[in-house]
């Protein structure tokens, strides 16, 4: 059974700080991606990697993949009220019909 | 836009009735997928479904059964509902051919059982 787990599972900061989220796992994975859930709705899809060692940037969001496939990363930059949320991770693997294993979820909470 | 729809955003039930929660998706998508999410415990699968008349049992499939008559639409059922089954339901589609599993979600049905 393939694991991720992510740390820290809970965080709150201050509007303007930086942060940033980890998702481990000792499984390859062939893709990972990140999706953010506010309260009361469902995750939504924020970026998808998929070769090791990729970078992908959104705003002030940064994913990378690490280099063995294995791990990811979101960092947060000069972090906002808005990016308040559950933040998941997900990996897929060909091998296991592209079905997703999640995370457990990071918490944050941005404090004006 | 990928549209995920769910029936009912809030249900409040008793234990032992029965509980249809319905979910229809607008892309065509092949795969449809039924999850609970709890605090502590994360997403769980429920059942899957890759095709019409398709289901497949996930991690959780006690005490629920689906049902896909159309493409569009993936129903779950909890034929006598529980405490238990208090939770949070999610609602996903996905396309087979995606070679990443990305998945569209609804904006989900939290169901509480008294």
């Amino acid at each position: 059974t393939q694991l991720l787990e992510q740390s820290p599972q809970f965080l709150s900061i201050q509007e303007g700080e930086n942060l940033t989220v980890y998702c481990n796992s000792s499984s390859v994975f062939s893709s990972l991606q990140w999706y953010r859930q506010e309260p009361g709705e469902g995750p939504v899809l924020l970026v998808t990697v998929v070769t090791g060692g990729e970078v992908k940037k959104l705003k002030r969001l940064t994913f990378q993949f690490g280099d063995a496939r294995k791990d990811s990363s979101l960092h947060i930059t000069a972090a906002q009220p808005g990016d308040t949320g559950l933040y998941l991770c997900a990996g897929a693997d060909n091998n296991a019909g592209n079905m997703l294993t999640f995370g457990g979820g990071t918490r944050l909470m941005v404090k004006p | 836009d990928v549209k995920v729809t769910q029936s009912s955003r809030y249900l409040v039930k008793r234990t032992g009735e029965k509980v249809f929660l319905e979910c229809v998706q607008d892309m065509d998508h092949e795969n449809m997928f039924w999850y609970r999410q709890d605090p502590g415990l994360g997403l769980r699968l429920i059942y899957f479904s890759y095709d019409v008349k398709m289901k497949e049992k996930g991690d959780i499939p006690e005490g629920y059964s689906v049902s896909r008559e159309k493409k569009e639409r993936f129903s779950l059922i909890l034929e006598s509902a529980s405490t238990n089954q208090t939770s949070m339901y999610l609602c996903a589609s996905g396309l087979a051919a995606a070679n990443t599993g990305e998945l569209f979600f609804g904006e989900g049905s939290r169901l509480t059982v008294l």
